[in-house]
């Protein structure tokens, strides 16, 4: 099956800071990749779909200027959290979609925990 | 608009016991319907899709699930539960459109005791 992978799988920063997290497709391009939020023993929520060339479309009531969406590539999305606050601490997943995949299917990587101190 | 309801938080079962999971869903049209799993701190791993065809769709580990269009169901089931299928499971829907948005249920841990 399809690849994606997502880079750090964890990482802990100061209040303030920003933080920037990739999402890959390894074998094969994604036009479309999706980010999702998980609190703790929670459900996924879909915060953003990320287009390649184009601008990302936020779900009511994620805030565009504070998680940043790039998908410069047809392999790469990025999702930057802007000034970051402890509040924002999660499981952020992205996951990617098949061009020309049936039933709008959806593969996903292995999620990057941010702990915000 | 669309949705899923997964109406166990909980599902525990002996080892060697079948095991199911609820899913119901509303969607707009003909749904597409998927089952993930999660371990901890890991990504969802895909277990099976419906998108059309035989109600009864076969998945990975064993795990398959029924579409039930009348009840709006999809439940997941797996005959003889192992200890290692302890995990997190969700279902998602996805209607059939282009805007490939999906949809998931709250999740059910399931625990499959020695």
């Amino acid at each position: 099956g399809a690849v994606v992978s997502q880079h750090p799988s964890r990482v802990i920063c100061k209040s303030g800071t920003s933080v920037k997290i990739e999402c890959r497709s390894l074998d094969f391009q994604a036009t479309t990749m999706f980010w999702y939020r998980q609190f703790p023993k929670q459900s996924l929520m879909l915060m953003a779909t990320s287009n390649e060339g184009s601008k990302a479309t936020y779900e009511q009531g994620v805030e565009k200027d504070k998680f940043l969406i790039n998908h410069a590539s047809l392999t790469l999305s990025t999702l930057t959290v802007t000034s970051a606050h402890p509040e924002d601490s999660s499981f952020y997943i992205c996951s990617a979609r098949v061009p020309g995949g049936s039933g709008n299917e959806q593969f996903f990587g292995p999620g990057t925990r941010l702990t915000v101190l | 608009a669309q949705s899923v309801a997964q109406p166990e938080d909980q599902v525990n079962v002996a080892e060697g016991n079948p095991l199911t999971v609820k899913c119901t869903y509303s969607v707009s049209g003909n749904p597409y319907l998927f089952w993930y799993v999660q371990y901890p701190n890991r990504g969802l791993q895909f277990l099976l899709k419906y998108i059309t065809g035989d109600n009864l769709v076969k998945g990975s580990y064993g795990f398959e699930a029924e579409f039930n269009k009348s009840q709006t169901s999809f439940h997941l089931k797996k005959p003889s539960a192992l200890v290692s299928d302890s995990a997190l499971y969700f279902c998602a829907v996805s209607a059939s459109s282009n805007d490939y948005k999906l949809s998931f249920g709250a999740g059910t841990t399931v625990t499959v005791r020695a």
